[in-house]
């Protein structure tokens, strides 16, 4: 159980670009979902938190204006990048938990977008 | 959230145990320990967490320090499988990932 799907599993497009990139938990009603970005040799970092319902919290440093986070229900949270630029190009990765700190995240397989 | 420290890497014989250590002595008393692991180019797959008591699972065990200032990760027999990336981090909340400790298991 548990089953976090992420789509598409990779991304090329262009320069000014808008991509949109979906989390979908299957089998459990997730009330939070995170995003993080992954640089090569690096560890995760976080971008944002989102509750269903209500509007994300962005980590300091990150613009909410270029990354739009959408969570419409419990099972849905969209990560949409806005006019993606070659720096934008980086492995993104959602997580969806039940409940509080005491319950587990479980992750999606990633996204490698690529902005040339 | 408090903040972890992991060893950077650890090497192991495939078929030995392993055990990961991870300090986080700033935790609070209501923060859980969660540990994940991530393999090349996947998102982090969940291992185990616990609060207090010492966690088993059909993956690993959770030993967690009387002051809660530490825990182990312990693999009791490695396969070259579980080579990986492993994080352990704490949270009530949100999650922050430190560098974690890079697992190479030879056969």
């Amino acid at each position: 159980g548990a089953v976090v799907s992420q789509h598409p599993s990779r991304v090329i497009c262009k320069s000014g670009t808008s991509v949109k990139i979906e989390c979908r938990s299957l089998d459990f009603q997730a009330t939070t979902m995170f995003w993080y970005r992954q640089f090569p040799k690096q560890s995760l970092m976080l971008m944002a938190t989102s509750n269903e319902g209500s509007k994300a919290t962005y980590e300091q440093g990150v613009e909410k204006d270029k990354f739009l986070i959408n969570h419409a229900s419990l099972t849905l949270s969209t990560l949409t990048v806005t006019s993606a630029h070659p720096e934008d190009s980086s492995f993104y990765i959602c997580s969806a938990r039940k409940g509080g700190g005491n319950q587990p995240q479980h992750f999606g397989d990633g996204t490698r977008l690529s902005i040339l | 959230d408090a903040k972890t420290t992991q060893p950077n890497s650890m090497e192991s014989n495939e078929e030995e145990p392993v055990h990961l250590p991870c300090n986080h002595s700033t935790i609070s008393g209501t923060d859980y320990i969660h540990w994940y692991r991530q393999l090349p180019s996947q998102g982090p797959e969940y291992v185990i967490h616990g609060l207090t008591s010492n966690v088993n699972n059909r993956m690993a065990s959770l030993a967690i320090a009387e002051d809660r200032k530490s825990s182990t990760l312990i693999l009791h027999r490695a396969t070259l499988r579980d080579a990986a990336v492993y994080y352990c981090i704490t949270n009530a909340g949100k999650s922050t990932f430190g560098d974690g400790t890079t697992l190479t298991v030879k056969p």
